[in-house]
């Protein structure tokens, strides 16, 4: 167990429709990041949290969004999802800048 | 943005083989950090290196940061069926629209058939 919480597991939507994967940062961790995985791809940046401030950006879809709540616990928030939304994706939290990330066991996602 | 070219795709091992893999940017990184990711499960830290020229080992693994900070390898001595898996090397830096930490394409290692 890593200390990164990850619900749900699994998760199978249909197309168009909208769904919020949680994640819980280790004990004391402020930073929070989540990146999306395709098949045989490698991990895709999307956003991250410190202390509940978006902080850093990357190539996140406009119909994604996130946010990190005062118990530093965040929501990623997946909307109007296409089949290509369909990945695992993770997330991963830090104490400090310059030391390595500790990632959850992730949130399977498929779109039908 | 920063991109990290990360080699070999893939490869195969027998038991008991040593292994070599690396990674290069076309930027510096402050960070170099290694990654192993198992089937299903979420990428572990394996090392991290936070000084050029630094040599770390950890049991069987021994990873380099490059003196230029725009490299790294890893080695595994003596390879066993455990280590099978997708390692992913990772650049860390401060700021940057791409976020902090940017991931290799991962080098998947399979057993010999």
């Amino acid at each position: 167990d890593s200390g990164v919480t990850q619900t749900p597991k699994h998760l199978i939507t249909a197309t168009g429709q909208r769904v919020t994967l949680r994640c819980s940062p280790r004990s004391g961790d402020l930073s929070v990041y989540w990146y999306q995985q395709s098949l045989d791809q490698g991990l895709q940046f999307l956003i991250q949290y410190y202390n509940g401030e978006e902080r850093a950006k990357g190539n996140i879809l406009e119909r994604f969004s996130a946010q990190q709540f005062p118990d530093l616990h965040s929501e990623l928030n997946l909307s109007s999802l296409e089949l290509g939304d369909s990945a695992l994706y993770f997330c991963a939290s830090s104490a400090n800048r310059g030391f390595g990330y500790t990632f959850g066991s992730g949130t399977r996602l498929t779109v039908v | 943005g920063q991109q990290l070219n990360q080699s070999p795709q893939s490869m195969f091992i027998q038991e008991g083989e040593d292994v070599s893999m690396n990674c290069t940017s076309s930027s510096i990184f402050n960070t170099w950090l290694w990654y192993k990711q198992d089937p299903g499960e979420g990428p572990v830290l394996l090392i991290a290196l936070y000084k050029a020229g630094e040599l770390t080992s950890n049991g069987r693994l021994t990873a380099q940061f490059g003196i230029t900070r725009k490299d790294s390898f890893l080695n595994i001595s003596a390879s066993i069926p455990s280590d099978v898996g997708i390692y992913f090397c990772a650049g860390l830096n401060y700021g940057g629209s791409q976020g902090n930490l940017i991931f290799g394409k991962g080098t998947k290692l399979s057993v010999k058939p």
